[in-house]
């Protein structure tokens, strides 16, 4: 399978503990998004990779987060201290260039209890 | 402000039945792109379609078209004769390639499209 892979797909958690997600991105691109995605609304940009530089943050990433793309391959977010609010489905997609689509893996649905 | 607006938020047709989507930007930029996605239940984004703002061009893929119009900034996704199969949630999406923008995805809210058999 060449698509985006997520790992893990679920994850529950207690508030204020740490998570980690990782992302595989298609092997050849070299962007690599981060998004989430809360129940009844579209995926909302968290942040970008062009290779193994993180170029943009979104203001919805507080200092709770922080996302590495180590070589530029795969990619990592991590919530320290999660809180309730956190609960959604984070989203990774990968690309060859700006501005060819953005291709989605399936998610990492987070409940933060 | 970049802003994408999808004001239907659920349709339910029988199959078989024509369905428009409608869905409408906002962008200062003159260099813009479009696109629609599809999410169905099991939750992973399908990419169906990318424009370009400086090509007006309708396109027809199998049972969907896509009308571009500039002028009321609108990006409308139609499926002729709808199948149970069509059944998802639709994004319509904005990206802009200016002002240090680096092609990150700006989503409406998606219309949850049901068709029934």
């Amino acid at each position: 399978d060449t698509g985006v892979s997520q790992n893990p797909r679920h994850k529950i958690t207690k508030r204020g503990q740490n998570v980690t997600f990782r992302c595989d991105p298609i092997s050849e691109h070299n962007r690599l998004y981060w998004y989430r995605q809360t129940l009844g609304q579209g995926p909302e940009f968290l942040t970008y990779f062009q290779n193994e530089a993180q170029l943009e943050k979104s203001r919805l990433l507080s200092d709770r987060f922080s996302a590495e793309r180590p070589k530029g391959s795969f990619s990592t977010l991590e919530i320290q201290r999660t809180e309730q609010g956190d609960s959604a489905m984070y989203l990774c997609a990968s690309s060859m260039t700006s501005p060819s689509e953005q291709f989605f893996g399936p998610g990492t649905r987070l409940t933060v209890l | 402000a970049q802003k994408v607006t999808q004001a239907q938020t659920e349709i339910s047709v029988v199959e078989k039945e024509d369905v428009t989507l409608d869905c409408v930007y906002e962008t200062r930029d003159t260099t813009y792109y479009l696109f629609w996605y599809k999410q169905p239940p099991s939750g992973e984004l399908v990419f169906l379609i990318r424009r370009n703002s400086f090509d007006e061009q309708n396109e027809i893929s199998g049972r969907y078209s896509w009308n571009f119009q500039k002028s009321t900034s609108s990006f409308n996704f139609t499926i002729t004769a709808s199948q149970v199969v069509d059944s998802a949630v639709y994004f319509c999406a904005l990206s802009e390639e200016g002002g240090g923008s680096q092609g990150n995805l700006i989503f409406g809210k998606g219309t949850k499209l049901s068709v029934k058999p």
